[in-house]
């Protein structure tokens, strides 16, 4: 069964940091981008981090560009993210979401072409609260 | 930043037809996606690449696009429907991800 699980959510300070984690399985892990999605208690969805499955390209929000670090193990078949200086409002549920992509060719020279799946699996959420 | 925007809410009768529409200015170069999220679950994509609907989702699910604008379309409406419903695509240069603001809809 392929499937996601997030942890590591958890009661932090403001200024504080936390590691989430998410395991794959029933999968190949290294073939597939992953994502980090978030969802502020009664709010929508929040796009954070995307990460290829090499981990040669990585992007961000502007939300938590600088504080927020994701990585993956492609051996531990696991997705992370770090995260520092942490405020209120990252408050919120953390999915991990799995990003299928096939790769086109160029559409000009150094500019790849991908054809994307949309998130296709996603974890059940690990919930940060960031709270004194 | 780049935005997605959805209307709040929608209602429909059951077996009518609800469409929930989501404009951005990048939708003509980026391909939309849509998610379906049921109170207290994770999100399910029910639409990607517009209107390519993943094995497992119901033919009643269909998607376009024209424009700024693309629209997912609930045919038949069943009970079952009543969700959180959030558009997905890229901002021009395809770096940064973005959701659509959500979309309730009510089944009466």
């Amino acid at each position: 069964e392929v499937q996601l699980v997030e942890s590591g959510g958890g009661l932090v300070q403001p200024g504080g940091s936390l590691r989430l984690s998410c395991a794959a399985s029933g999968f190949t892990f290294s073939s597939y981008s992953m994502n980090w999605v978030r969802q502020a208690p009664g709010k929508g969805l929040e796009w954070v981090s995307y990460i290829s499955s090499s981990s040669s390209t990585i992007y961000y929000a502007d939300s938590v560009k600088g504080r927020f670090t994701i990585s993956r193990d492609n051996a531990k078949n696991s997705l992370y993210l770090q995260m520092n200086s942490l405020r209120a409002e990252d408050t919120a549920v953390y999915y991990c979401a799995r990003d299928p992509q096939v790769h086109l060719g160029e559409l000009s020279p150094g500019q790849p072409l991908y054809y994307y799946y949309g998130m296709d699996v996603w974890g059940q959420g690990t919930t940060v609260t960031v709270s004194s | 930043s780049y935005e997605l925007t959805q209307p709040p809410s929608v209602s429909v009768s059951p077996g009518q037809t609800a469409r929930i529409t989501c404009s951005g200015d990048a939708l003509p170069k980026q391909s939309a996606y849509w998610y379906q999220q049921k109170p207290g679950q994770a999100p399910v994509l029910v639409i990607y690449q517009d209107s390519e609907r993943p094995s497992g989702i119901p033919e009643r699910f269909s998607g376009s696009s024209s424009g700024t604008t693309v629209t997912l379309t609930i045919s038949g409406v069943q009970a079952e429907d009543e969700a959180d419903y959030y558009c997905q695509s890229a901002d021009s240069s395809g770096t940064s991800r973005v959701f659509g603001g959500g979309t309730k809809l009510t089944v009466l």
